[in-house]
């Protein structure tokens, strides 16, 4: 069954440095999405991302957050400088464009910043 | 502000009880829910997704209901098993015209063998 894959799973970083985090969406799926959940606390809604372009994002992604399509299969989310808050479980997630947009997630990156 | 909470926040029941998780929603003019299950550490499993115009969904021993105007869903579990200890999501989209999810803050189920 295809399935959304992430990587790496586990990231450490120094604060301030860059981060790109990696999802490999599933094949014929057009809209793709990014997610983070803060340790104990709800899964938040970041940004989403269809025909090149972002449809959407939230208070969150602010100019610290970028992603990227750079080819046919990458989707990346690159955090510019990260903060000791950007510390989470950040998903990735896909849906195709037919029928409800059912959104399949992927096993996550945690993000530790130190 | 549109909203999802979920109750209870965590809850322990033998093996082989059925049982009921809820989830309710500020605004009753949804577009969709979609249920998941999440192990400790681990990525989100999609269970069930249910349109606006439909009451119920099932697959295998799980079954979701929807009931918009009174802003509420459930998810049923028959014949628990300790493999079905995870925590379970509720997610809404809250109209068409964004693909966004809101999550509840999830319910911690435990089944005791």
């Amino acid at each position: 069954e295809p399935e959304v894959t992430q990587t790496p799973s586990h990231q450490v970083t120094q604060m301030g440095q860059e981060v790109i985090l990696r999802c490999v969406p599933i094949s014929n799926h057009l809209y793709f999405y990014w997610y983070r959940q803060i340790l104990g606390q709800k899964v938040e809604f970041l940004v989403s991302f269809y025909n090149n372009e972002i449809s959407e994002k939230s208070e969150i992604f602010d100019d610290q957050f970028s992603v990227e399509r750079p080819d046919g299969s990458n989707f990346t989310l690159k955090i510019r400088s990260t903060k000791l808050e950007d510390s989470a479980m950040y998903f990735c997630a896909s849906s195709d464009t037919r029928g409800l947009y059912e959104q399949y997630f992927g096993p996550g990156t945690r993000l530790t910043v130190t | 502000k549109q909203e999802v909470t979920q109750i209870p926040a965590a809850l322990s029941v033998p093996e082989g009880e059925n049982l009921v998780l809820n989830c309710s929603f500020t605004d009753s003019a949804i577009y969709n829910l979609q249920w998941f299950r999440q192990d400790p550490g681990k990525g989100l499993t999609s269970l069930l997704l249910i349109q606006s115009s439909q009451r119920e969904q099932t697959s295998g021993r799980l079954n979701a209901s929807l009931d918009k105007s009174s802003g509420r869903s459930t998810l049923y579990i028959a014949a628990s098993q300790p493999g079905d200890s995870a925590t379970y999501l509720c997610a809404v989209r809250f109209h068409p015209g964004t693909y966004k999810y809101i999550f509840g803050t999830g319910t911690r189920l435990k089944v005791l063998a």
